[in-house]
């Protein structure tokens, strides 16, 4: 049983597409996290939700607490945005990530 | 970046030796943790801790133990390596239960 679960698994984009990047989760959470990992690199953190939506230059993330649904947007995508997307919960009990298996993006010049 | 940093980066080790991999953070942040990363698993919590001397188990925590003396230092020691263990480790820190900043890794190969 996966509390967090993203689609899709693979994403393959020509540059200028508009992506989207779909995440759920199953646990009742304080914040949702989306993560960026180039090959070979390390992890960074993008975003940090607990309602609403934010903004950073060409990456819109989104959440819907109802629904318990969160989307990662890039826009005008480029192929240096090409990269593992994870989501991660932090739930409201306990202090363990939940994580999804990740989302592999490429974007084609 | 936070200061965050794990040794070695690189290892490859045969079946049946200890292995042991440091994280070391100068953020004086409470909690640490470790993970491996897998294709088609993601990130698995193999323990964490939440103070000097405090550690606890995560989801595949068998084969694994780890021990934290100072507030900079976690240690993950892989008792008797087994090829299973190969994998991408990597150590992160938090100071409350709401962020987490990730290290750089460690690629670990057990021939």
């Amino acid at each position: 049983k996966n509390e967090v679960e993203q689609s899709p698994q693979n994403l393959t984009a020509q540059e200028g597409e508009f992506i989207t990047i779909n995440c759920s989760y199953s646990v009742g959470i304080s914040a949702l996290h989306w993560l960026q990992q180039h090959p070979g690199g390390g992890i960074v953190s993008l975003f940090m939700l607990s309602s609403g939506k934010k903004k950073h230059g060409r990456l819109i993330a989104t959440i819907n607490i109802q629904e318990k649904h969160s989307s990662l947007h890039i826009t005008a995508s480029h192929p240096r945005d090409s990269a593992v997307y994870i989501c991660a919960a932090s739930p409201n009990t306990g202090n363990q990530f939940y994580f999804g298996t990740g989302t592999s993006l490429t974007v084609i010049p | 970046d936070a200061g965050i940093t794990q040794s070695p980066r690189h290892k490859v080790t045969e079946t049946g030796t200890p292995v042991t991999l440091r994280c070391h953070q100068t953020e004086n942040h409470r909690y640490m943790y470790w993970y491996r990363q897998d294709p088609g698993h993601g990130l698995r919590l193999i323990h964490y801790s939440y103070g000097v001397k405090d550690t606890d188990k995560g989801e595949v925590s068998d084969g694994y133990s780890v021990s934290r003396s100072k507030t900079e230092d976690f240690l993950l020691t892989l008792e008797s390596a087994t090829s299973s263990q190969t994998s991408v480790y990597f150590c992160a820190i938090s100071k409350s239960v709401n962020e987490q900043f990730f290290g750089p890794g460690t690629r670990l190969t057990v021939l």
